[in-house]
């Protein structure tokens, strides 16, 4: 079965450049949340969208955005880089938002170092 | 303090044997609870959605418990396979954010 697809798989950059990290939900699924996983730590909510509609917030910097686009893909754009950011970023889709919203199925994330 | 709770383990368990292990989560309002299983430096993978009534996912049982807050995960007959990190998680809001524990690690050994 087809899963959620990430791009870039890893990815490395300088403090203070941009990056924009790619997810392609499960086909038919409407959601897609972003988390992020620092070393040695349980994934943090950063996102979601439902829709193309921004639908959770959670802690994510005021450095970063995202949208979800037509085809229900999604990008989260990370500018002016800092060493923190350096973690493994996952992207998980479900479908249906809301009270109706099912299992998120995570993809195989991204890992982003900043040097 | 985090919203789920997890003893971090590890469990080292014999090949064969049953292990069990428990979460707790603080927030009366979580609707949905789930456990997911993170191989080192790979995505989390889900296992099984965790049912009021308790559900079994062959060697696999869940069992939740609203009254006491904490939810519980037992492996039985358990494979070198089933080393890893299990994530209890939690769904708190309608609109879907989960919220994790820090992870139990099981190692099996042969």
């Amino acid at each position: 079965a087809a899963g959620v697809i990430q791009s870039p798989r890893h990815l490395i950059k300088e403090k203070r450049e941009t990056a924009t990290l790619k997810c392609y939900p499960i086909p038919r699924h409407d959601t897609v949340y972003w988390y992020q996983q620092g070393p040695g730590q349980d994934p943090q909510f950063l996102i979601s969208f439902y829709e193309k509609m921004q639908s959770d917030k959670g802690s994510i910097p005021d450095r970063f955005s995202a949208q979800q686009f037509s085809d229900y893909h999604s990008e989260l754009n990370m500018s002016s880089l800092e060493l923190g950011d350096s973690a493994l970023y996952f992207c998980a889709s479900s479908l249906g938002g809301g009270t109706a919203a099912y299992e998120q199925y995570f993809g195989p994330g991204t890992r982003l170092t900043v040097t | 303090r985090k919203e789920v709770e997890q003893d971090p383990g590890p469990f080292n368990v014999p090949e064969g044997a049953t292990v069990a292990f428990n979460c707790t989560y603080s927030n009366s309002a979580s609707q949905s609870f789930f456990w997911y299983r993170q191989d080192c430096r790979k995505e989390p993978k889900l296992l099984m959605s965790v049912y009021s009534s308790g559900n079994e996912d062959g060697r696999f049982t869940a069992q939740l418990n609203r009254a006491s807050q904490y939810i519980s995960l037992l492996i039985r007959d358990s494979k070198l396979s089933d080393s890893a990190t299990y994530l209890c998680v939690a769904r708190t809001d309608s609109w879907g954010k989960l919220q994790f524990g820090a992870g139990t690690q099981v190692v099996v050994t042969p």
